[in-house]
């Protein structure tokens, strides 16, 4: 069974400063991982996910991850953020091998203040 | 442009009524998922489907029904034996095929009971 740990469940930051997003799993098989973006009274919206290769992943928008297998972290930073980067983030974890369901953090609030 | 479409995107519910939640999707996807949103506490996976004509209860089954007639469409009944139905609600697909892709979400559909 696979369970994923988000260790803050709101981190407020200035708009400008880094941020980092912690996140930790735990799995008896290998897994994907994966983090979902979610605006306010909206849907989630796949932000970037590690399959294989190379442990640092990015997405389009500034955001960037990196899986370290020895602390089972996969850890969300930004360099500097903006107020439009406000919302909720999902980190997520799948099954490699066979399974398919994907197993959710609880999230964790990024509230970006001017 | 392929999506998932939820509606109604709000929905008001009485004590002892049953309510359909809708779910199609354009994607070709063979896996369709129901999740459910309480604040503070994540995702948690109501059913899943991964063929037509075949689903799974997820961990909170428990009150809900679904049906999977055609591979575009999953709906979700919250039946008058979920005794606390009020949150929001999330459908989402995944191409099995690829098997890592993520998932595709929905805008959502707000449950409230009155």
């Amino acid at each position: 069974a696979q369970s994923v740990t988000q260790l803050d469940s709101q981190v407020p930051v200035f708009e400008e400063a880094p941020v980092e997003l912690r996140c930790n799993y735990s799995s008896s098989v290998s897994v994907y991982l994966f983090w979902y973006v979610q605006y306010p009274n909206q849907g989630l919206q796949l932000l970037l996910k590690y399959l294989s290769g190379s442990t640092l992943v990015e997405s389009i928008n500034g955001f960037e991850a990196e899986f370290n297998k020895s602390q089972t972290s996969f850890h969300l930073r930004k360099p500097s953020v903006h107020i439009s980067d406000t919302a909720e983030y999902f980190c997520a974890v799948r099954p490699n091998t066979g399974g398919f369901k994907t197993i959710f953090g609880a999230g964790t609030r990024l509230f970006v203040k001017a | 442009d392929g999506g998932i479409t939820q509606s109604p995107k709000y929905l008001f519910r009485k004590e002892g009524q049953n309510v359909t939640l809708s779910c199609e999707q354009n994607l070709n996807h063979d896996a369709m998922y129901w999740y459910r949103q309480d604040p503070g506490q994540g995702l948690r996976l109501i059913y899943y489907s991964q063929i037509v004509n075949d689903f799974q209860k997820g961990d909170i089954a428990e009150g809900y029904s679904v049906s999977r007639e055609k591979k575009e469409s999953f709906p979700l009944t919250v039946t008058s034996a979920q005794k606390n139905p009020t949150a929001f609600y999330l459908c989402a697909s995944s191409d099995q095929k690829e098997g890592w892709g993520g998932y595709t979400f929905g805008s959502g559909t707000r449950l409230t009971v009155v």
